[in-house]
């Protein structure tokens, strides 16, 4: 099967950008996409697909990808943007894969 | 708004069978993809596998000949059966619905069960 893989821990000051990646072959074929999980909650996706959003993730969340890598960039991270985000994907058999996840800190 | 929950004994003994099942409520089974994922204490998530409202089966392959997805759509729920546990199955498992037709991603999940698998 497919493996994704993320850096386990990423810092940023707050307001600043921050961009998490998750690499792997699959996502040359196929889209990423990207949860937030907070402690003791269940994920919630902040981005899916190309580059799209669902309903009430605020626009400082953002995807993209090349190649081998799919990335979340977080415009201008903020407290509440602390936590563990996961990306996810499929490959050529449906079988869906995650990410190792990315424990996100905000100084 | 499509809500998930999960139901099933939270401690089971080694080489039991862990059966959780799922009601969805505020939309239909049918139509769409449903998914078992698990997180052990203080790690990642895991993909288990998926049923399509057809019954139509995917499964992880490490757990494949452990795992059983089935779909009962006049309760509007569906099920998980893994057998043989061991400690190494203890995890926070999730019922969640999973979109496949153009990009793969959940848009909703239960809130969780712990399943301690103790002796």
């Amino acid at each position: 099967s497919s493996e994704l893989t993320q850096d386990p821990a990423v810092s940023v000051a707050l307001g600043q950008p921050v961009r998490i990646t998750c690499q792997g072959d699959t996502l040359r074929t196929y889209y990423a996409s990207w949860y937030q999980q907070k402690p003791g909650q269940a994920p919630v996706v902040v981005i899916y697909g190309k580059n799209y959003r669902p309903s009430g993730i605020p626009d400082r969340f953002l995807g993209s990808g090349s190649g081998n890598t799919a990335s979340l960039t977080i415009s201008g991270a903020q407290a509440e943007d602390e936590a563990d985000y996961y990306c996810n994907s499929r490959d050529t058999s449906g079988s869906v894969v995650f990410g190792g996840g990315t424990k996100l800190t905000v100084l | 708004q499509v809500q998930l929950q999960e139901s099933g004994p939270g401690l089971l003994k080694p080489s039991e069978t862990l059966s959780l099942s799922c009601t969805v409520s505020g939309g239909s089974i049918s139509g769409h993809c449903w998914s078992w994922i698990r997180q052990p204490p203080g790690k990642g998530l895991e993909w288990i596998g998926y049923i399509y409202y057809t019954g139509s089966t995917n499964y992880n392959l490490s757990l494949k000949s452990r795992v059983t997805i089935s779909l009962d759509t006049t309760r509007n729920q569906f099920s998980l059966e893994l057998s043989s546990v061991t400690a190494a199955d203890t995890a926070v498992y999730y019922c969640a619905r999973v979109q496949v037709e153009g990009p793969t991603y959940i848009d909703y999940w239960g809130q969780g069960t712990l399943v301690t698998v103790s002796s």
